[in-house]
């Protein structure tokens, strides 16, 4: 089976550009996660789906962060407009259920650099 | 979910045995133990868990404390490949799937 496919796996924009960063979960997954990484504040999950809908999006910084599952192998996470400190690797995993016992699988990641 | 405590660093020569420990005094009882790493440029990699029985499987092996207050993560012969943060994670069974990472042990294998 494929892992979970993150594209692009780079990407470098200009202060006040749309970002759009793409996700495929592993099929047969019913969860789907954002996260984001920074060297000052580690891994931080920023929303979370549960079978397309968002579940849990305290983590996502302000308004200019939006995400979107269309159905069960696609989602976006989209910076508009994108700032210079939003410059961090943004991973997605995906895993079957939720709950204790469960693991998640992540993605290879973005790298997102906003000059 | 519960806090977890790590070392900061470790250092391992390689195909030597690792012990990388966990200290997790708040432990509920229910709490699952999971490990995740994350090698360089890559992202998290799920490694093991458990609940209160030592578990092994083809990565690694989970020791846990009998009063589950503390856990070990144990790679019998460390490579080059093991070189990575390794996560020490709490998680409830009604955990709705978020994993709540710290800063980890970053693991140095000398060759």
């Amino acid at each position: 089976d494929a892992g979970v496919i993150q594209s692009p796996r780079h990407e470098v924009t200009e202060m006040g550009q749309e970002v759009t960063l793409r996700c495929k979960p592993i099929s047969g997954h019913d969860y789907l996660f954002w996260y984001r990484q920074t060297m000052m504040r580690g891994l931080e999950l920023l929303i979370y789906f549960n079978n397309n809908v968002p579940i849990d999006d305290s983590g996502m910084p302000e308004d200019r962060f939006s995400a979107k599952m269309p159905n069960a192998s696609f989602s976006t996470l989209k910076i508009q407009p994108s700032e210079p400190r939003d410059s961090a690797v943004y991973f997605c995993a995906s895993s079957r259920l939720a709950g204790g016992s469960y693991e998640q699988y992540f993605g290879p990641g973005t790298r997102l650099t906003v000059t | 979910d519960a806090k977890t405590t790590q070392p900061n660093s470790m250092e391992s020569n390689e195909e030597e045995p690792v012990h990388l420990p966990c200290n997790h005094s708040t432990i509920s009882g229910t709490d699952y133990i999971h490990w995740y790493r994350q090698l360089p440029s890559q992202g998290p990699e799920y490694v093991i868990h458990g609940l209160t029985s030592n578990v092994n499987n083809r990565m690694a092996s989970l020791a846990i404390a009998e009063d589950r207050k503390s856990s070990t993560l144990i790679l019998h012969r460390a490579t080059l490949r093991d070189a990575a943060v390794y996560y020490c994670i709490l998680r409830a069974p009604s955990n709705t799937g978020k994993l709540i990472f710290g800063q980890g042990t970053t693991l140095q294998v000398k060759p």
